[in-house]
């Protein structure tokens, strides 16, 4: 089982949607967890951290569930320049290691 | 402006041949790392130094060197490369692992 699992899409929705991806990691001791975004063939950027209590930043929601182990991101009102691979990024403490999922990737269409 | 860079952006190379990728940041940062990108396999830690003259292995080393001498550069050495090297590399630096990864623009490497 990999340690961080994300479902590799593709999404592909209309302008305007509202889509949802989830990411599950098997180390119970992590500690931090994070949303990057990558366009295509370019560097990762942070999108969001993801808190306990769960974070919006306007039109993105970030949850975490720690009883089973997931955390969400969440688009409302999809624009055309949302579309990009969305990494899951966990961090470990213990173990002291940043693992990346392989990303869920977005095309959202006129 | 703060920033990651690498050098080169793309090389084509033959297996066997010696290369370095640069890497330097300007954020005085202490934390930095290596990773490759293949399709299907997220981006995998290669090296990664805490400090200067403070470097350890990440989840795929072989095939790789690192150096830290200064703060700001963290060079990736392939001492033979092979076919198998032929990858997506991005160097990332940090004030501490679990903090914002600052990413540099990639390079692109074809090992023949």
């Amino acid at each position: 089982r990999k340690e961080v699992e994300q479902d590799p899409g593709p999404f592909n929705v209309p302008e305007g949607a509202t889509v949802a991806f989830n990411c599950t990691y098997s180390n119970s001791a992590s500690q931090s967890f994070f949303w990057y975004r990558q366009d295509c063939r370019k560097e990762p950027k942070l999108l969001m951290s993801v808190y306990s209590s769960g974070n919006e930043d306007g039109r993105f929601t970030a949850q975490l569930n720690r009883a089973s182990q997931y955390i969400s991101l969440l688009i409302r009102d999809s624009k055309l320049s949302d579309s990009a691979t969305y990494l899951c990024v966990v961090f470990s403490g213990g173990y002291n290691k940043l693992i990346f999922g392989a990303g869920t990737r977005l095309a959202v269409h006129p | 402006e703060a920033q990651v860079t690498q050098n080169p952006r793309y090389l084509i190379t033959v297996t066997g041949k010696k290369l370095t990728v640069t890497c330097s940041q300007n954020m005085n940062h202490e934390y930095m790392s290596w990773y490759r990108q293949d399709p299907g396999l997220g981006l995998r830690q290669i090296y990664y130094s805490m400090n200067v003259e403070v470097t350890d292995k990440g989840d795929v080393p072989e095939g790789y060197k690192v150096s830290r001498k200064e703060k700001r550069n963290f060079p990736l050495i392939l001492e033979s490369p092979s076919p198998n090297q032929t990858s997506l590399y991005f160097c990332a630096s940090s004030s501490r692992l679990a903090d914002t990864q600052y990413f540099g623009p990639g390079t692109r490497l074809t090992v023949l």
